[in-house]
């Protein structure tokens, strides 16, 4: 089974509002990476956050992490069409192997 | 090269024939990763190589399927005896690092079609 739990599954929003998808997870970590895949693509990596990081920006990119609650959320602020994708978060299980979860796809719509 | 890159990127079998992925990883990266993602799904763990040495192999989901990367670079997913339910988009990624501090970066992915 998969490390991280995203929610919602999908999400559909309109172009200039705010997304947040979340992420759970069951052990603990040394960071947790956020990935979005357009459709058809490989995975490109968004942002990481480390284990002792709660919060961390890029563009229009916010993340936060709560090791406590073991859960990170994505925050992508002033939608556009195309941030349309499926957005993935990933942690390491064990030393080494990275594990994604089922994803969020995200739609904005025009 | 500048990225990572797959090929085939698209693969018709008949079933019960035998595939093979290929990956060429970015250079000098030491961790390399294959996953099997299904249409609507989130990437599945099949197996990690650090450098030319498979240390997790337990995504694999038979014995049909096999992983090598000799000489810690290029890396070929082998899937023997080919069934419908293999149809998917299989994924190699590589990172610089051996403890995934860094991100890991995708290929185009190869999808494969049993017909």
């Amino acid at each position: 089974s998969q490390q991280g739990e995203e929610d919602p599954q999908a999400l559909s929003i309109q172009e200039g509002e705010n997304a947040t998808m979340n992420c759970s997870y069951k052990t603990s970590i040394n960071n947790l990476q956020w990935y979005r895949q357009n459709s058809g693509r490989g995975l490109v990596h968004l942002i990481l956050i480390r284990s002792n990081e709660r919060e961390k920006h890029s563009g229009r990119l916010r993340v936060t992490l709560d090791t406590s609650k073991k859960s990170s959320s994505l925050l992508i602020t002033a939608s556009r069409a195309a941030d349309t994708a499926s957005y993935f978060c990933a942690t390491v299980q064990g030393a080494q192997k990275l594990v994604f979860g089922q994803g969020t796809r995200l739609t904005i719509n025009p | 090269g500048a990225g990572v890159s797959q090929s085939p990127r698209y693969k018709v079998a008949k079933r019960g024939q035998d595939v093979a992925l290929r990956c060429d990883p970015i250079s000098g990266h030491v961790s390399l990763f294959w996953y099997q993602q299904a249409l609507g799904q989130g990437p599945e763990f099949l197996t990690y190589f650090q450098n030319e040495a498979q240390l997790d192999k337990s995504g694999l989901p038979s014995d049909r399927f096999f992983a090598e990367r000799p000489e810690g670079s290029v890396s070929t997913l082998k899937i023997q005896r080919t069934q419908q339910e293999d149809s998917a988009v299989y994924l190699c990624a590589s990172s610089l690092d051996r403890f995934q501090n860094t991100e890991a970066f995708f290929g185009q992915g190869t999808r494969l079609t049993v017909v």
